[in-house]
């Protein structure tokens, strides 16, 4: 069956860098674009970035761009996204999500967490 | 994009059914046949419960329901049962890329 698993989450100060990894297995990984979406404390769920199947197109909400890189590996059947000048707003649950017809997340990972604080 | 939204809360006794709203714009909800819902249990993966408006994925039960109407989406949970008891979340396509709703904690009396 599919499964996503995030890591790499955890405490990190403002102006840090953290990269996150999702595992991906149980289904053709090159084939489907990739989301990572996360949750603030108490908020609800907020679209960060995409990556198309190949690689070859990204896309990022305003809150991260110029910040924030996604990436994959397709041999690795792995997603990343490298988050660089971490502020606290970017405190939040990371979510990986594979995506299909319509831009919907179909399948996500249980999530890591960030935590930027001084 | 501006976040869709939902009530903060809805609730029911068991065997009732409750809907919930999702409200965007033309751009989004209105634009496009592409609105999906999810449960979420807190520390768990969010569920694809509801995709393109109205179909359900393999394995969910027929107790949930999605429609739409112009702007506004909204999901159905017939017959409540205690499992229900979840924060529900819509999403629409926007264009390129997808907007969330705020969520709704659903609440079984």
């Amino acid at each position: 069956q599919v499964q996503l698993v995030e890591s790499g989450g955890g405490l990190v100060k403002p102006g840090g860098s953290l990269r996150l990894s999702c595992a991906a297995s149980g289904f053709s990984f090159s084939d489907y674009y990739m989301s990572w979406v996360r949750q603030a404390p108490g908020m609800g769920l907020e679209w960060v970035s995409y990556i198309s199947n190949s690689g070859s197109y990204t896309n990022y909400a305003d809150s991260v761009k110029g910040r924030f890189t996604i990436s994959r590996d397709n041999a690795k059947n792995s997603l990343y996204l490298q988050m660089n000048s971490l502020r606290a707003e970017d405190t939040a649950v990371y979510y990986c999500a594979r995506r299909i017809v319509g831009a919907t997340p179909d399948f996500w990972g249980q999530g890591t967490l960030v935590t930027v604080s001084s | 994009q501006s976040a869709l939204t939902q009530p903060p809360s809805a609730s029911g006794s068991p065997g009732q059914s409750v809907t919930i709203s999702c409200t965007g714009t033309s751009s989004d909800v209105g634009g496009y046949n592409y609105v999906s819902w999810y449960q979420h249990h807190p520390g768990k993966a969010p569920k694809l419960m509801i995709y393109e408006v109205s179909k359900r994925p393999s394995g969910v039960p027929d107790r949930f329901s999605g429609s739409k109407s112009g702007n506004t989406a909204s999901l159905t949970v017939s017959g409540l049962q205690a499992e229900d008891e979840a924060d529900y979340y819509c999403n629409s396509y926007a264009g390129s890329n997808s907007v969330f709703g705020g969520g709704t904690k659903l609440t079984v009396l």
